[in-house]
């Protein structure tokens, strides 16, 4: 089975902090992808990676930042947290080729404050 | 800009009833789709995936596609309980490697 493990399950940073989140993949898919979920607004995507150091704007990028140093490990960055960046941050990955199915970490419930 | 439409309910149907859910999107040349169950709290679980048109059968579930209509369902026989749930419909194309998500319908199945 996939597994996908996020560093945290609960955050509470502070107005103005820089947060790292963290995600893990262990079977070796190229692609990964982080969402934030929000109620009322669904799964919107902030970045995702296709490879080592490569990365795409999703949706919505702005003030946030991606790393991709190592292929099983993606991080998303928010240089300077904001109090409308409280918010469930997902983490999926999928494999390059044949299907597209995702599969989803267990989520980082953010709060700023 | 592409879109994938849910009816964010609640839908709600006795237990052992069918649970019927529905979803369309706008990109004709969309090419896989996906069920993905999320429990309040957790994250999304894929449960059914479609690729041609048709029927899919799982169990419970079955995916239903229709390309030319562009609309995709979810059909839950003998609904449980347990299956309360928001239901997310996913669509991918050859064009992004990322899905397209609906904003999901929640199904309350009353004991």
């Amino acid at each position: 089975d996939v597994k996908v493990t996020q560093s945290s399950r609960y955050l509470v940073k502070r107005t103005g902090e820089k947060v790292f989140l963290e995600c893990v993949q262990d079977m070796d898919h190229e692609n990964m992808f982080w969402y934030r979920q929000d109620p009322g607004l669904g799964l919107r995507l902030i970045y995702f990676s296709y490879d080592v150091k490569m990365k795409e704007k999703g949706d919505i990028p702005e003030g946030y930042s991606v790393s991709r140093e190592k292929k099983e490990r993606f991080s998303l960055i928010l240089e300077s947290a904001s109090t409308n960046q409280t918010s469930m941050y997902l983490c999926a990955s999928s494999p390059v080729r044949g299907s597209k199915k995702q599969f989803f970490g267990p989520g980082t419930r953010l709060t700023v404050l | 800009q592409k879109e994938v439409e849910q009816n964010s309910g609640p839908l709600s149907v006795p237990e052992g009833a069918i649970a019927s859910l529905n979803c369309t999107y706008s990109d004709r040349v969309s090419q896989s789709f996906f069920w993905y169950r999320q429990y309040s709290g957790k994250s999304p679980e894929l449960i059914m995936s479609i690729y041609s048109n048709g029927d899919k059968e799982d169990g419970r579930f079955t995916a239903q596609l229709n390309k030319a209509s562009q609309y995709v369902s979810l059909l839950i026989r003998d609904s449980q309980p347990s299956d309360s749930a928001t239901y997310l419909c996913a669509v991918g194309d050859t064009g992004r490697r990322a899905l397209t998500f609906g904003s999901g319908t929640r199904l309350q199945v009353q004991p």
